[in-house]
């Protein structure tokens, strides 16, 4: 219950396109889902977070939309560029607590 | 603003040496300081967190250690370290747990041969 499942596991796509990243959680006490963004031999970085009420986040190019009936929520990536290859981890987390649950990743790489 | 730092970024040890990581976190008080391992291809595995000054809580039982002798500096510890201790180890910082928001370092590999 305490899972976060991520997929894919890796997503090749090609420079203007869209790059979408689900991920899937059991716990409905989760209620901030962060999504990081981590560049090879660098620490995750904090992209965009969405909480559950609200449905969709938008900031630049990056949106996450959320469904809270479904317990899904996802990443897009508009305008995908060579420079957003990385490996991108989704969260989820319950105010008041520790304990971060990541998924385990997906690495995108956007062909130029 | 805040920042977080940690050292070394790349350290390689050989088995039975033992360990310190250290990290510091600038621009914030009393915050929230967590260790985390990251093994290749893999994803996050939280270590240890602490929420103040001498107060550590243990995840996973293993053969690493963590103490806060100072309120922003957090160091992991090992008297003896083992192959499976290979990895990227990353701190991480937290203002409070009401707004979720954790931020990380740049890691630490270390490799133990």
């Amino acid at each position: 219950q305490q899972q976060v499942k991520q997929s894919p596991q890796s997503l090749i796509v090609q420079k203007g396109g869209i790059s979408i990243i689900n991920c899937a959680y059991e716990n409905t006490a989760f209620d901030y889902f962060p999504w990081y963004q981590q560049f090879p031999g660098k620490g995750p970085a904090l992209l965009i977070a969405i909480r559950p009420d609200v449905s969709e986040k938008k900031e630049g190019r990056f949106t996450i939309s959320f469904n809270k009936s479904a317990k899904q929520f996802s990443l897009h990536i508009m305008d995908s560029q060579p420079g957003d290859s990385a490996t991108y981890f989704c969260a989820a987390t319950t105010s008041g607590t520790y304990k971060y649950i990541f998924g385990t990743g997906t690495r995108l790489k956007v062909l130029a | 603003s805040q920042t977080i730092h940690q050292w070394p970024a790349t350290l390689v040890q050989p088995v039975g040496s033992p360990l310190s990581l250290e990290c510091t976190v600038e621009g914030t008080s009393n915050p929230n300081l967590y260790w985390y391992r990251q093994a290749a291809g893999r994803g996050l595995q939280l270590l240890f967190y602490s929420v103040g000054i001498g107060q550590i809580s243990s995840e996973v039982p293993q053969n690493l250690s963590a103490s806060r002798p100072q309120d922003r500096q957090f160091i992991l510890s090992s008297k003896k370290l083992l192959l499976s201790d290979s990895g990227f180890y990353l701190c991480a910082w937290s203002r409070d747990t009401s707004t979720g928001e954790l931020f990380f370092g740049e890691g630490s590999r270390l490799t133990v041969l």
